[in-house]
């Protein structure tokens, strides 16, 4: 079966700790994406590839870093420089550009101990 | 202003009822517009897309469009309480590049 498969499920990171959230996918999609959601909102992107070997920023990529070295997978680093990052985190794919939508998978939930 | 707005809602309705769920833009390019589905805990999933002014139907939702108001709505006929969740407004920004997603409206359907 096809689908894009995030882990852990759920992850808890120490202060000043680096941790990374892993995402593959086996759609054969080009583009992949990195979205954060806080309660009660949506979501916000992170981090954006619609190619191997590039990758964009989104709208809050400070304390956050990526790599795009195989299509099939996408990992996100949360750095110590994120200060707030308890959040449920959201990987997405998408056939080539973001108007044919989206396919998601299924989070990654960070808590800070 | 936002570029996706959404009320957050609850917006509770009896079982059997029609859903009324509405969304507004900034974008007057934005070309692609979809609704995502998403309980308590998961992940979005995709329910419905449009790209053109007017209605489209697929079982109980139907969505529709209209770009010079700059407004998309979603309506769920029929409503069950397995329909229960919060949805999700997307609009595709930029150069087609990437979702911009609203907070989304959580809807109660009661018994």
């Amino acid at each position: 079966d096809g689908g894009i498969t995030q882990s852990p499920k759920y992850l808890f990171r120490k202060e000043g700790q680096n941790v990374t959230l892993s995402c593959e996918q086996n759609l054969n999609h080009d583009a992949m994406y990195w979205y954060r959601q806080d309660p009660g909102q949506g979501l916000r992107l992170i981090y954006y590839s619609q190619i191997v070997n590039d990758f964009q920023k989104g709208d809050i990529a400070e304390g956050y870093s990526v790599s795009r070295e195989k299509k099939e997978s996408f990992p996100l680093t949360v750095t110590s420089a994120q200060k707030n990052p308890t959040a449920f985190y959201l990987c997405a794919s998408s056939i080539s550009r973001a108007d044919y939508g989206y396919t998601f998978g299924s989070g990654t939930r960070l808590t800070v101990v | 202003q936002k570029e996706v707005e959404q009320n957050s809602g609850p917006l509770s309705v009896p079982e059997g009822a029609i859903a009324s769920l509405n969304c507004t833009y900034s974008d007057r390019g934005s070309q692609s517009f979809f609704w995502y589905r998403q309980y308590s805990g998961k992940s979005p999933e995709l329910i419905m897309f449009i790209y053109s002014n007017g209605d489209k139907e697929d079982g109980r939702f139907t969505a529709q469009l209209n770009k010079a108001s700059q407004y998309v709505s979603l309506l769920i006929r029929d409503s069950q309480p397995s329909d229960s969740a919060t949805y999700l407004c997307a609009v595709v920004t930029g150069t087609a590049s990437k979702l911009t997603f609203g907070t989304g409206t959580r809807l109660q359907v009661t018994l």
